[in-house]
C-alpha cells in the first residue's frame, strides 16, 4: 500500500518568506508527527497529532512555526519568515495509533538562503 | 546534556562480522526503545523495538536492553555491505503517544 508521501520533496526560499510544507499521512493513520533533521543532529520532535488536535506541540521551536491537520488526513506544516537557522529535512511519520509504529515519509529538503 | 548518546562512528567492519551499536540515555523513565536505520538520503525505517531488560532477537538483528545501566545496544550478526547505513537509536519516555527521543546515529560502514 501507498505510504507515508510529503511535498515538496525541495523547497529552496530566501531569508524572510514564508514555507508550507505538506504531509500525506498512511490512509487510516490517526496519528502524525512531524520531526526535523538538521545536518549532523538527530531527529528532533515539532508536533503531534492524534486525529485533528495536537496534544503536544512543544517542540516546534518558535512561533513562527505552526501546523495544522484536517479531515484527520493531510497536515501542513507552516513557517513564517523562514531564517537560515530552519534549513533542515523535515520528516513526517504516522502510525495507526499514537503507540504503534511510526512509518516515516521521504522528507522535504528545506533550504534557506 | 544530550538525552540519548551515540557514537558517531564510523564503524567499521569486515562483511560477516558482528557489529555492535551502543546507546546511552538519561531518562530513568524511559519505557521503550527502538532501533531506526536511515539511508544515506532517506528517511529512518524501524529495524527493532524493545521494551523489557534483556535480549530480544530478529534474524541477524539482536537488542539488548539495560535499564539499570541506562543502556541499549544493536549487535549485527554476518555484516553485509547492505548494512552500511547509519543507525538511529530513540527512547520514549512517555505514556500515551510515542514521543520519540533520537541520538544522532552512528554510521556503520561494512566492507565487502
Amino acid at each position: 500500500g501507498a505510504g507515508v508521501s510529503q511535498s515538496p520533496s525541495n523547497k529552496v526560499t530566501e531569508k524572510g518568506k514564508d514555507v508550507e510544507l505538506r504531509c500525506d499521512p498512511i490512509s487510516g493513520h490517526t496519528a502524525l508527527y512531524w520531526y526535523r533533521q538538521s545536518l549532523g543532529q538527530g531527529l528532533e520532535f515539532l508536533i503531534y497529532f492524534q486525529g485533528n488536535s495536537a496534544p503536544d506541540k512543544s517542540g516546534l521551536p518558535s512561533d513562527r512555526f505552526s501546523a495544522e491537520r484536517t479531515g484527520g488526513s493531510v497536515s501542513t506544516l507552516t513557517i513564517q519568515r523562514t531564517q537560515q537557522e530552519d534549513s533542515a529535512v523535515y520528516l513526517c511519520a504516522s502510525s495507526r495509533d499514537g503507540t504503534d509504529t511510526q512509518y516515516f515519509g521521504p522528507g522535504t529538503r528545506l533550504t534557506v538562503l | 546534556q544530550k538525552e540519548v548518546e551515540q557514537n558517531s562512528g564510523p564503524l567499521s567492519v569486515p562483511e560477516g562480522a558482528i557489529a555492535s551499536l551502543n546507546c546511552t540515555y538519561s531518562d530513568r523513565v524511559s519505557q521503550s526503545f527502538f532501533w531506526y536505520r536511515q539511508y544515506s538520503g532517506k528517511s529512518p525505517e524501524l529495524i527493532m523495538s524493545i521494551y523489557s531488560n534483556g535480549d530480544k532477537e530478529d534474524g541477524r538483528f539482536t537488542a539488548q536492553l539495560n535499564k539499570a545501566s541506562q543502556y541499549v545496544s544493536l549487535l549485527i550478526r554476518d555484516s553485509q555491505p547492505s548494512d552500511s547505513a547509519t543507525y538511529l537509536c530513540a527512547v520514549n519516555g512517555y505514556t500515551g503517544f510515542q514521543k520519540l527521543v533520537f541520538g544522532t546515529g552512528t554510521r556503520l560502514l561494512v566492507s565487502p
